[in-house]
């Protein structure tokens, strides 16, 4: 079964900062991988998404990578502020499973000013 | 455009009702999911339809789970007798079809939720 982690579970920074979250499978067989915006009591925005062809994409201040080998996201946001504070999760689809995203526990973030 | 909406938002049963949720996906959206997230989880997939085919429902958790979509637009999920451990949020997405595609390559849009609270 596919694990998914995510690291750090919680984050709290000051205005500005650039930030990192870290996404990790157990099966690194991705086809596509999503970032998801979690806001309280909300559904999920999706933020990012990376094919299977790709590496990386970037919509302004975000920038997620891929690393098929080792089965690992990387979440870049760049000069956070206030309205960045959400819950981020990563989910991936693998080859077998026809498009069944694998959703890991989240990072929730606070950007405080 | 519109996205994905579901109905009700919120819903609370008593243990053993049984409770029907409902979500319409993004117009022209083949693929339609439907997964629960548990309080402070990721949501976990339950079920997945093509048109109105289940193509996959491996994920439902027991037999009072049921999904259709009969007209391969709106979608059902219904849970029978109610438990307590069914308490969650019932979150449903759609995708666009790539031609001649596999859906894992396609983009999923979620939907707000539905709250379900069984006392």
């Amino acid at each position: 079964k596919q694990e998914v982690t995510q690291i750090p579970a919680a984050l709290s920074v000051p205005e500005g900062e650039n930030l990192v979250l870290n996404c990790s499978f157990t099966d690194s067989a991705i086809y596509n991988l999503q970032w998801f915006r979690q806001d309280p009591g909300k559904g999920l925005t999706s933020l990012l998404l990376i094919q299977s062809s790709q590496r990386e994409q970037t919509s302004g201040r975000l920038n997620a990578s891929l690393d098929k080998s080792s089965g690992r996201s990387t979440l870049y946001i760049a000069a956070s502020q206030p309205g960045d504070s959400a819950t981020y999760l990563c989910a991936g689809s693998i080859g077998s499973t026809l498009g069944r995203l694998y959703f890991g526990r989240g990072t929730q973030l606070t950007v405080w000013p | 455009g519109a996205g994905v909406s579901q109905s009700p938002r919120y819903k609370v049963a008593k243990r053993g009702q049984d409770v029907a949720l409902r979500c319409d996906p993004i117009s022209g959206h083949v693929s339609l999911f439907w997964y629960q997230q548990a309080l402070g989880q990721g949501p976990e997939f339950l079920t997945y339809f093509q048109n109105e085919a289940q193509l996959d429902k491996s994920g439902l958790p027991s037999d009072r789970f049921f999904a259709e979509r009969p007209e391969g637009s709106v979608s059902t999920l219904k849970i029978q007798r109610t438990q307590q451990e069914d308490s969650a949020v019932y979150l449903c997405a759609s995708s666009y079809p790539v031609a001649g595609g596999s859906p894992n390559y396609n983009e999923q849009f979620f939907g707000p939720g539905t709250r379900l609270t069984v006392l």
